[in-house]
């Protein structure tokens, strides 16, 4: 199975802060990534599809980026809504893996 | 407007085995492009995908759980199942299905149930 590795694994941030975070595929994955954030016991919801399309309804301060085996997101004004966590999953082939999740905490 | 709900036993012991039906309205799985999957997610770990049925019956499960899992569709009943046979406390999680359409947003989860908790304990 492809192997998805997110970095960090936890940050503190404050409003306003441009925020990254990283995910490396085991395997070159092309654009077969997506991005989801999921806040205490609810379902995850879908941010990015295909490495860098936004979803319909998503802010546009959140942004995808990467091909191959590197994929980054990006949020450019972090907002008191956006502390959550966020898991990164390759859709690459038949089996299908998330990454192990960064959790985004007030500074 | 697309939904999906999860059912089944929130309680089970170990060695039985777990069935859990995904419901859902708003979409056909009989529809080219459309894929329903199951997804778990240990308490206070990582999301787990486990297995996917497409409109074709095409049919893909995780590696590691491959020889305990069944998925299934009843699509006049708009219905999935996932059989997990052989169940242990390490199966405790919540489970979740969610929509994928090539359509919409291919090969990625755009809706999700609200899951479903099973604890696995004798």
């Amino acid at each position: 199975d492809i192997q998805m590795t997110q970095s960090p694994s936890s940050l503190s941030a404050s409003v306003g802060d441009r925020v990254t975070i990283t995910c490396r595929a085991s395997q070159s994955i092309s654009t077969y990534l997506n991005w989801y954030q999921q806040k205490p016991g609810k379902a995850p919801k879908l941010l990015i599809y295909a490495a860098s399309s936004l979803q319909s309804g998503v802010p546009s301060r959140f942004s995808g980026s990467g091909s191959g085996t590197d994929f980054t997101l990006t949020i450019s004004s972090l907002q008191p809504e956006d502390f959550a966590t966020y898991y990164c999953q390759q859709s690459y082939g038949t089996s299908w893996t998330f990454g192990q999740g960064t959790k985004v905490e007030i500074k | 407007q697309v939904t999906l709900k999860e059912s089944g036993p929130a309680l089970v012991k170990p060695t039985q085995t777990l069935t859990l039906t995904c419901t859902f309205s708003g979409f056909s799985l009989s529809t080219s492009g459309m894929r329903v999957s199951w997804i778990r997610q240990p308490p206070g770990k990582a999301l787990e995908w486990l297995a996917r049925i497409d409109w074709d019956d095409d049919k893909f499960s995780s590696t590691s759980l491959k020889t305990r899992l069944t998925i299934s569709k009843d699509t006049s009943k708009n219905q999935v199942v996932l059989t997990l046979t052989n169940m242990d406390p390490a199966d405790t999680a919540t489970y979740y299905c969610a929509r994928t359409s090539i359509a919409a947003a291919p090969e990625a989860f755009d809706f999700w149930g609200q899951g479903t908790m099973v604890t696995v304990s004798s």
